[in-house]
Formats: structure tokens, C-alpha cells, sequence
């Protein structure tokens, strides 16, 4: 166990659809990530947020947001779901922002657009 | 940018020793990352080298060569569950987004 911990664990829309994506980062961690994985692609980076500001941008789409809270803990929302954006969704966070620091993921969100 | 390079698949024999290779491309670096992914669950940190040389953490060690652009993770006593996934990744610049190889899909045989 991590200590990252991510809500819901599965979750089954139809497209066009708006859903929210919970992670609380591990006690005294200031970063948070996302991260996309798809059956035939990798780990594709989306966002970086330290301390309730954005840090770095991946490819994320336009449909996509994310936010930090003041209590560290973030949400991703996928908006105008399509088929294309079923995937494996994981949060990380490590205690500081700058390259070097150890990454620690969650168990993921498995989102099923159908 | 940054851009890395792993074998998409591997094959091994429980108890024998693996070497994953990793090369990557990088504008400024701030060291590499091994992690280990089993099929639909999180990755899990397993290694981090900043200079070059061997890192040994009980069978599993990490190897860098900086000016050659090279990494390898090396498995030993291979046990069945070792079977997964293993990513290379990189910081992404300045910042530590993590920029992730495809990963080698690594099966250990009886």
C-alpha cells in the first residue's frame, strides 16, 4: 500500500458524460500527479500540481481539468466522455516538486466509457 | 524532450539472473527511475540513480551510464511473481513529471 488513495476504483459511464476522479496524496506529500494509461499506450503524464498550484502540463485534453485543494487532496474531471478515453487513471504524489523525487502511485480508477 | 527506449518483451527461466536494458534521451538530466507494474495495478518504485555506477537493493539492482545514455535493471534469482511489467522513466526537465518508457513485459517460466 502506497498510501496513495484514489476513489472509485471502477467506474462505467456512456459517453458524452462528465465524472470526477478522487486522490488523496500519502501524508506529508505536497505534489500530486496524473496519469493516463491505455491498453496499448504507456504511462502518458497529464498533470502536476504542488501545493494547490500547477506545476507542468502533459498532453491532457481540453475536456480534461484537474485542481488541487487546500487539504492536498485533487480531482481530475472528464467531461464529454468518448470512447477513446477509457483507461486506467492513477494518481502519485511525492513530498517535493523537483525532478528526483520518488513517485508514489495509487491503485488507479479503471473508467469504462461505453 | 526526452525519449527512452526499452525491449517491449522478455522471456526467463525461474531462479536465472535477467538484465532489462533502458536508453534514453534527455535534455538535462535528473536521474532514472525503475518501477515494476504488475498487469492492471500500480507501478511500484523499485529503483533511482543519479550517477553512475551499480545500485544493489537485495535482488534486484540498477545500473547507470550517463554519458552513454544507459540503464539496466538486473533480476536476480528469478521467482515467478517477478513476472510484470518493468518501466524505465525519466524527470521530464526541471520539473519531476515522470516521462515513462512502454515498459518490458518480462514472463518468468518454471
Amino acid at each position: 500500500d502506497s498510501g496513495v488513495t484514489q476513489t472509485p476504483k471502477h467506474l462505467i459511464t456512456a459517453t458524452g458524460q462528465r465524472v470526477t476522479l478522487r486522490c488523496s496524496p500519502r501524508s506529508g506529500d505536497l505534489s500530486v500527479y496524473w496519469y493516463q494509461q491505455s491498453l496499448d499506450q504507456g504511462l502518458q503524464f497529464l498533470i502536476h500540481y504542488y501545493n494547490g498550484e500547477e506545476r507542468a502540463k502533459g498532453n491532457i485534453l481540453e475536456r480534461f481539468s484537474a485542481q488541487q485543494f487546500p487539504d492536498l487532496h485533487s480531482e481530475l474531471n472528464l467531461s464529454s466522455l468518448e470512447l477513446g478515453d477509457s483507461a486506467l487513471y492513477f494518481c502519485a504524489s511525492s513530498v517535493g516538486q523537483g525532478a528526483g523525487n520518488t513517485i508514489y502511485f495509487g491503485e488507479g480508477s479503471w473508467l469504462t466509457v461505453v | 524532450g526526452q525519449n527512452i527506449d526499452q525491449p517491449t518483451e522478455m522471456t526467463a527461466t525461474e531462479g536465472a539472473i535477467v538484465q532489462i536494458n533502458c536508453t534514453y534521451q534527455t535534455s538535462g538530466f535528473n536521474g532514472l527511475f525503475w518501477y515494476q507494474q504488475h498487469a492492471g495495478e500500480a507501478p511500484t518504485f523499485l529503483s533511482y540513480n543519479v550517477l553512475d555506477g551499480l545500485e544493489e537493493k537485495g535482488r534486484f539492482s540498477s545500473f547507470l551510464s550517463r554519458s552513454k545514455g544507459y540503464s539496466y535493471l538486473l533480476l536476480k534469482e528469478l521467482q515467478m511473481k517477478d513476472s510484470a511489467s518493468y518501466l524505465c522513466a525519466v524527470p521530464g526537465g526541471a520539473t519531476n513529471k515522470l516521462i515513462f518508457g512502454t515498459g518490458t513485459l518480462l514472463a518468468v517460466q518454471p
